[in-house]
């Protein structure tokens, strides 16, 4: 069973204020995606990566692919009230194959 | 928006009772993919159907069963409701062939009482 593993649960923090959220697996994945999810919403996604190594930017959102594809990462610069959300990742195991979801961890950008 | 549709929005029912969800796939989307998502926690998969066969199953019990229609439209059906199965339902729609990425929709909001 593939398991991802993210880290921290819950972030707090202030406005203009950096943050990283880690996403975590002892196994290899063809492709990982980021979602974020507002309360009684969907995922949204964000971002796929596919290959090791990759470093994908949106605005102000910096994604990174681990080299061994085990392992992924969320930095978002300058936060805003606006990020406000839980951050979920996702791996995938082949092509349109399930994903397997990381617990989420749930940021707060306070003004 | 993903234009990936569900319904109902909410639903209530009580233990023991049958539940039926629907969900309309993204146009051009081949594939649907139902998960669970418990408060507090990220979505778990239930099963994928493709070309209106089971594509893969996660671990849920028999009497969590789906359907996919020609349209590729799918309904996600729970017999025998037990209060933990209380949670968000989402489907996501994909193309096979495609790198993975699946949308989803809004969600069904089930609660067990």
């Amino acid at each position: 069973t593939q398991l991802l593993e993210q880290s921290p649960q819950f972030l707090s923090i202030q406005e203009g204020e950096n943050l990283t959220v880690y996403c975590n697996s002892s196994s290899v994945f063809s492709s990982l995606q980021w979602y974020r999810q507002e309360p009684g919403e969907g995922p949204v996604l964000l971002v796929t990566v596919v290959t090791g190594g990759e470093v994908k930017k949106l605005k102000r959102l910096t994604f990174q692919f681990g080299d061994a594809r085990k392992d992924s990462s969320l930095h978002i610069t300058a936060a805003q009230p606006g990020d406000t959300g839980l951050y979920l990742c996702a791996g995938a195991e082949a092509a349109g194959n399930k994903l397997t979801f990381g617990g989420g961890t749930r940021v707060l950008v306070k003004p | 928006e993903t234009g990936v549709t569900q319904s109902p929005t909410h639903l209530i029912k009580t233990r023991g009772q049958q539940v039926t969800l629907r969900c309309s796939s993204q146009s051009g989307h081949n594939t649907v993919s139902w998960y669970q998502q418990a408060l507090g926690q990220g979505p778990q998969f239930i099963f994928q159907y493709y070309r209106e066969e089971e594509n893969g199953r996660g671990n849920f019990p028999p009497r969590f069963s789906g359907l996919q229609f020609p349209n590729y439209s799918s309904e996600l059906n729970v017999n025998a409701l037990e209060l933990d199965d209380s949670a968000l339902y989402l489907c996501a729609s994909s193309r096979i062939q495609s790198t993975d990425t699946q949308y989803f929709g809004p969600g069904t909001r089930l609660t067990v009482l």
